[in-house]
């Protein structure tokens, strides 16, 4: 399995309230992503980033944002959460040994009440 | 634009029988296609990929799908299901553009009978 961890795993926090997520890989990959997951629409991503201080927008980006400081850590943030960013989010990386497939972190619950 | 059609939302079998799971893509160049698998609560993985040469590629867990680009299809397949199979599975396309994105179809939860 790839070294992929992501921090928390649960989450509960209230609207209104800033909450960051965590993606931590130790594979040294240059491509690092962050998608959420909801019933009926499958992965949508958020944002990516293609190198340290190197990100771009997804198809779902309004909301988040992120950084990238050092190639293992990718820092998915939002700035005041809501109740339609109740989700499960995950990391995914890519650029290794199989430069094209994207391999996935276990995934952060996130609850908005 | 770039999409993917699952077009099964859910699919039951029984244990032993053959499965197949359809997928269709949209992509304005040469598609790279996978196929991911979800169990419940976990993340995604990796069952198989294609990018070039035979058109019938195989997978982990005796799974094996075939690229047809006349009919913009990767279609996945079993030829004898298990009830560990019971699972959520996921299209997707990419190919060599950006950052090595992927497009997500919406899935189809396969769930395994006795």
């Amino acid at each position: 399995d790839a070294g992929i961890t992501q921090s928390p795993r649960h989450k509960v926090t209230e609207t209104g309230t800033p909450v960051t997520l965590r993606c931590h890989q130790t594979e040294n990959h240059r491509y690092m992503y962050w998608y959420r997951q909801d019933p009926g629409h499958g992965l949508r991503l958020i944002h990516y980033s293609y190198g340290v201080k190197d990100t771009d927008k997804g198809e779902v980006s309004d909301g988040y944002s992120v950084s990238r400081s050092k190639t293992e850590d990718f820092l998915l943030t939002l700035e005041s959460a809501t109740s339609s960013q109740t989700s499960v989010y995950f990391c995914a990386i890519s650029g290794g040994t199989g430069y094209y497939e994207q391999y996935f972190g276990p995934g952060t619950r996130l609850t908005v009440t | 634009a770039q999409s993917v059609t699952q077009p099964d939302i859910h699919i039951t079998v029984s244990e032993g029988a053959s499965l197949e799971l359809r997928c269709n893509y949209s992509y304005g160049a040469t598609p790279y296609l996978f196929w991911y698998v979800q169990s419940p609560g976990q993340g995604l993985q990796l069952l198989l990929k294609y990018f070039s040469g035979d058109t019938l590629v195989q997978g982990i867990k005796g799974f094996e799908a075939e690229f047809k680009r006349s009919q913009s299809s990767f279609n996945l397949r079993k030829p004898s299901v298990h009830w560990s199979d019971a699972a959520e599975y996921f299209c997707a396309v990419g190919g060599q553009t950006g950052a090595n994105n992927l497009f997500f179809g919406t899935g189809t939860r396969l769930t395994v009978i006795p």
